[in-house]
């Protein structure tokens, strides 16, 4: 599988966006791109996939640079409930496979 | 009730002893996984299964067996317990009707394992 490189840890403050980044220069032409999340004491929890376009859903947005080396996942106001590891992960027809994703702080 | 369960959810064992985690699912889903949470990291994939019929290894499977007993039913043994299995176990399921590449996966709450 592709790698993705992602910043340990990140801080916002409620209430502002927030842009999570995600390098994956080895990425194939045919990998998606996924981001989960995993809240304190709980299982991982879908957020959002895209290919080449931009995403959005109830949750957040995920930007897709033009060459697809780089991705953006945005959450456009963060509440406390968003505290938690966010993983970028490629996949192509496999089961996830996890990096040490972004631990994302929300200050109130 | 929640789609994934998983039992139980927190064990104590001895080193040596075996092991079997259960995972039950009500979302139909084909498509079941097991992977472990060591402190700090993410999680990595020991099995997976894609029908009742299909075991897969995944990236660390030394020292875990798996059953597909059912549809909804994946449990995961260990069959002498030692130490280093010491970590967060989760569950998780995905429906497979689409591209393995976009399926969803959805998990369960995880079984904390402490071997002594």
């Amino acid at each position: 599988d592709a790698k993705t490189t992602q910043p340990n840890s990140m801080e916002s403050n409620e209430e502002e966006p927030v842009h999570l980044p995600c390098n994956h220069s080895t990425i194939s032409g045919t990998d998606y791109i996924h981001w989960y999340r995993q809240l304190p004491s709980q299982g991982p929890e879908y957020v959002i996939h895209g290919l080449t376009s931009n995403v959005n859903n109830r949750m957040a947005s995920l930007a897709i640079a033009e060459d697809r080396k780089s991705s953006t996942l945005i959450l456009h106001r963060a509440t406390l409930r968003d505290a938690a590891v966010y993983y970028c992960i490629l996949r192509l027809n496999t089961p996830l496979v996890f990096g040490k994703g972004t631990r994302l702080s929300v200050i109130a | 009730d929640a789609d994934v369960t998983q039992t139980p959810r927190n064990r104590i064992t001895k080193t040596g002893k075996r092991i079997m985690l259960e995972c039950s699912q009500t979302k139909g889903h084909d498509r079941m996984y097991w992977y472990r949470q060591d402190p700090g990291l993410g999680l990595r994939l020991i099995y997976y299964s894609f029908d009742v019929k299909d075991i897969n290894k995944g990236e660390i499977s030394d020292g875990y067996s798996v059953s597909r007993q059912a549809q909804a039913k994946f449990s995961l043994s260990l069959e002498s317990a030692i130490p280093n299995q010491t970590a967060l176990y989760f569950c998780a399921t995905s429906d497979g009707f689409r591209d393995s590449a976009t399926d969803t996966q959805y998990f369960g709450p995880g079984t904390r394992l402490t071997v002594l």
